[in-house]
């Protein structure tokens, strides 16, 4: 069965320090992947998306950029965080299909300070 | 562009009694909408998928409608229990998901 691992669960980083968050996927070939941002009593962003090794499509302008190094593997980064970048992330896979269901992985909470 | 709403951001009911989740989008041309529960601090974890030719999906006490023409859907959750208290978001996907900003459910018991 398909599984998805993210990572950490809770991060607190100060301003203008770097940001790495992974996200990898088990038993599925070929996913869609995504990041989104979930910022308190707001619905989910979409940030990034990636339909292959080294494809991504942003979404939203901002100073997040995300890689796609291996298949299942999905990376969001920052050189340089900034106090609005806090909120909730989560990464997603989905069946590369018209009809699309999408799985999360558990979110890390990030706290810029 | 897509924009989903949802009514009520929150709702407080006695264990036993239905719930009635209401989500609503602009744009009718979706491939699917999703129903996800997402529990404090955690990720979402998918309830129902609804095609955009069904016109509902059940599973157990879940009962997902969608009115793809005047962009509705409706979540039914029979006899809620306090195990049901979370926060209930649906996304629409019309080639990309737009979520709404969900709506949080307390089941007192």
């Amino acid at each position: 069965s398909q599984t998805i691992h993210q990572w950490p669960a809770t991060l607190v980083q100060p301003v203008g320090s770097p940001l790495s968050l992974e996200c990898t996927v088990e038993g599925t070939s070929n996913p869609n992947l995504y990041w989104y941002r979930q910022a308190a009593g707001r619905g989910l962003q979409l940030l990034f998306y990636s339909v292959g090794i080294g494809q991504i499509s942003s979404e939203v302008p901002q100073n997040l950029s995300a890689s796609r190094p291996q298949d299942r593997q999905f990376i969001l980064s920052s050189k340089k965080l900034l106090l609005s970048d806090s909120g909730f992330y989560l990464c997603a896979w989905g069946e590369v299909t018209d009809n699309e269901k999408l799985f999360f992985g558990s979110g890390t909470q990030l706290s810029v300070l | 562009k897509q924009e989903v709403t949802q009514i009520p951001a929150a709702l407080s009911v006695p264990e036993g009694e239905n719930l009635v989740l209401n989500c609503s989008f602009t744009d009718s041309a979706i491939y699917n909408l999703q129903w996800f529960r997402q529990d404090p601090g955690k990720g979402l974890t998918s309830l129902l998928l609804i095609q955009s030719s069904q016109r509902e999906q059940t599973s157990g006490r879940l009962n997902a409608s969608l009115d793809k023409s005047s962009g509705r859907s409706t979540l039914y959750i029979a006899a809620s229990q306090p195990g049901d208290s979370a926060t209930y978001l649906c996304a629409v996907n019309d080639y990309k998901l737009s979520f709404g900003a969900g709506t949080t459910v307390t089941v007192r018991a």
